[in-house]
């Protein structure tokens, strides 16, 4: 079956542009995850959705980072104002249970933003 | 808090060799651990877990890992390298009560010589 797909792949901004990036998760998986990955870094936690219920958005940099899932399914991170410290790989993954649960998460390619 | 130490950045093998890379980790309570690889371009691919049970978990091509509740380590392991292995590698961890996020390491870059 198809894994998790993200688009766009690369993504290059001016600064101060807004942008969104996709995510669609695999089918029938109730837990959507963000994270940000830096050059040389692990990726680190910006929210996580229970089917359309975001339930934690402690990982989010700033009120510029905004995310909705308003269907269960489909899920968009938007960056406004995009600044050159948002360049990052943006990760998406998806888990069959809740987040308290031990599955494994199953992540997409990534987008790669990098601001100029 | 909870946190992952991968103390080394890289780490060299010659293709047939035994390979080690180090995961420590801390964590409130016991923990959910995991390893996943990367490869260039693309996501992280899930390779292994420790929930419960055996401290030997053996996941995919060939990898397995040692749970060391005394150490808080979790080592990832392979009797025999492939160049194919050469990747990234992170270790990962959350807490088993309640709620916790994933938790990654920085990372460790295997490379595997001919």
């Amino acid at each position: 079956g198809a894994g998790v797909s993200q688009s766009p792949r690369y993504k290059v901004a001016k600064r101060g542009q807004d942008v969104a990036l996709r995510c669609d998760p695999i089918s029938g998986h109730v837990s959507l995850f963000w994270y940000q990955q830096a050059l040389g870094q692990g990726p680190e936690f910006l929210t996580y959705f229970q089917n359309e219920a975001q339930l934690d958005k402690s990982g989010l940099p700033s009120d510029r980072f905004f995310a909705e899932r308003p269907e269960g399914s489909v899920s968009t991170l938007k960056i406004q104002r995009t600044q050159q410290e948002d360049s990052a790989v943006y990760l998406c993954a998806s888990s069959v249970l809740d987040r308290g649960s031990s599955y494994e998460q199953y992540f997409g390619p990534g987008t790669r933003l990098t601001v100029t | 808090a909870q946190s992952v130490a991968q103390p080394e950045d890289q780490v060299n093998v010659a293709e047939g060799n035994p390979l080690t890379v180090k995961c420590t980790y801390s964590v409130s309570g016991n923990p959910y651990l995991f390893w996943y690889v990367q490869y260039p371009n693309r996501g992280l691919q899930f390779l292994l877990k420790y929930i419960t049970g055996d401290n030997l978990v053996k996941g995919s091509y060939g990898f397995e890992a040692e749970f060391n509740k005394s150490q808080t380590s979790f080592h990832l392991k392979k009797p025999s390298a492939l160049v194919s292995d050469s990747a990234l590698y992170f270790c990962a961890v959350r807490g088993n009560s309640g709620y916790s996020t994933l938790t990654f390491g920085k990372g460790t870059m295997l490379l595997v010589s001919p």
